[in-house]
């Protein structure tokens, strides 16, 4: 079946460090690709999104390229904040059979220091 | 503003009891889902509805059951028969497609008393 594999956490950085949070996925179809953000004690938001391959999506200094060839979609910042400390979740989502599957990595918590 | 309004914020439950956790959108979204957040563990699928009067079970939905009578509202029912329900619970909704992101409300945390 469907899968994602996220670094695991927690990561921990200085405010202005540079940021990779790794994601892998495995899919029996051609996946959207999506990073979500949640903060404590709160929902989910979307981050970014690529919906094909090469796509890159970009969002608040955040990105993402869809790399079908190794089927990556890791995120990346050039310079973390401590606002930006959160749990990162990495998703696939596959509509198949008439409906819309979505598939969660486990999360990924970055605590960014000052 | 639209968006995903879930109700309430922390429940409790007692033993033999069921609760009903409340789901609502305005964002005329005709899929709706109900995620289950354990700590350190991603998110676990319990139902999901995608159309009025239609739902589907996900990974997890023994012992909680759902409704859709209504596009806006999708309720979820722990029953007594989970034994485990101290759980973070997210409601969320979309489009149809697979490249439509899903909204997500802001929680309820359950616990038994």
């Amino acid at each position: 079946g469907d899968s994602v594999t996220q670094m695991e956490g927690p990561v921990t950085l200085s405010e202005e460090a540079f940021l990779t949070i790794n994601c892998t996925y495995t899919a029996t179809g051609y996946p959207s690709l999506f990073w979500y953000v949640q903060y404590p004690g709160e929902g989910l938001q979307l981050l970014l999104k690529a919906t094909k391959a090469d796509d890159k999506g970009s969002n608040k200094g955040f990105e993402a390229t869809y790399r079908k060839e190794t089927t990556s979609f890791h995120l990346e910042k050039g310079s973390v904040q401590v606002s930006d400390s959160a749990v990162y979740f990495c998703a696939l989502s596959v509509y198949s059979g008439g409906y819309q599957k979505v598939t969660f990595g486990t999360g990924t918590k970055l605590q960014v220091i000052p | 503003d639209g968006g995903i309004t879930q109700s309430p914020k922390y429940l409790f439950r007692k033993e033999g009891q069921n609760v009903t956790l409340s789901c609502e959108q305005n964002l005329n979204h005709d899929a709706m889902y109900w995620y289950r957040q354990d700590p350190g563990q991603g998110l676990r699928l319990i139902y999901y509805s995608q159309i009025v009067n239609d739902f589907q079970k996900g990974d997890i939905a023994e012992g909680y059951s759902v409704s859709r009578e209504k596009k806006e509202s999708f309720p979820l029912t722990v029953t007594s028969a989970q034994k485990n329900p101290t759980a973070f619970y997210l409601c969320a909704s979309n489009f149809f497609g697979s490249g439509q992101p899903q909204h997500f409300g802001d929680g309820t945390r359950l616990s038994i008393l």
